[in-house]
């Protein structure tokens, strides 16, 4: 069975630019998350979807973050423009609504100079 | 506000020595516990999961014991290997419930095996 999947692995860029990462879920897993590890610290939510519906965004900083999920299945997660901050690992992970277990993917380390 | 937290940041052990991992939490309505490692450059990996209604769990070389009177929650590596080393992380289910199924992750021990 094919893991999470997400691009780019690695992501450099400047102060106020615009970066947008992406993530392909396990087959057939409807609740997809996006999380935000800094370094050092366990990772945090930012988002929670079930299809393509938003279950909880209550942490996304909205000024700045967004993500969507439009057709259940792939989604994308924007931050626009970058701070100093930002910089950390986004994580996407996924799972089946019955259960808490969730299959990370590797992760997109950004960078933000 | 509600967290899950960790004794201490790093832990030394000896390969083939036992490891312990401790793991505190301050949401009694938790019922619901997973530990997970991450090596470096990966996403988190499951280990093992235990459910309020249980004092211990085991796995493959793993063990999880939890203690809800003290809201304490452990993990026991067996014989632990080089392939071991990696950040620990513990998340509980923070009393969420209905159809959230969110975790609460803590900020980690990393575990590194000595030769």
């Amino acid at each position: 069975e094919a893991g999470v999947a997400q691009s780019p692995r690695y992501k450099i860029i400047e102060k106020r630019q615009s970066v947008a990462f992406w993530c392909n879920p396990i087959s057939g897993h409807a609740t997809l998350y996006w999380y935000q590890q800094i370094l050092g610290q366990g990772p945090k939510l930012l988002i929670q979807f079930q299809n393509n519906g938003v279950v909880d965004d209550s942490q996304l900083p909205k000024d700045r973050f967004s993500a969507e999920r439009l057709k259940g299945v792939d989604s994308t997660l924007k931050i626009q423009p970058a701070k100093l901050e930002d910089s950390a690992v986004y994580l996407c992970a996924s799972s089946t609504p019955a259960r808490y277990e969730q299959y990370f993917g590797p992760g997109t380390r950004l960078t933000v100079t | 506000g509600e967290s899950v937290g960790l004794h201490l940041p790093t832990l030394s052990v000896q390969e083939g020595d036992n490891s312990i991992i401790n793991c505190a939490y301050s949401n009694s309505a938790s019922d619901y516990f997973i530990w997970y490692k991450q090596e470096s450059g990966k996403g988190p990996q499951f280990i093992i999961d235990i459910r309020s209604n249980m004092d211990k769990r085991q796995g493959q070389r793993v063990t999880v014991l939890l203690n809800k009177t003290v809201k304490h929650l452990s993990l026991q590596i067996a014989a632990t290997q080089p392939g071991d080393s990696a950040v620990y992380f513990c998340a509980d289910q923070g009393g969420r419930g209905g159809s959230a199924r969110q975790l609460t992750f803590g900020s980690g021990t990393q575990l590194t095996v000595l030769p």
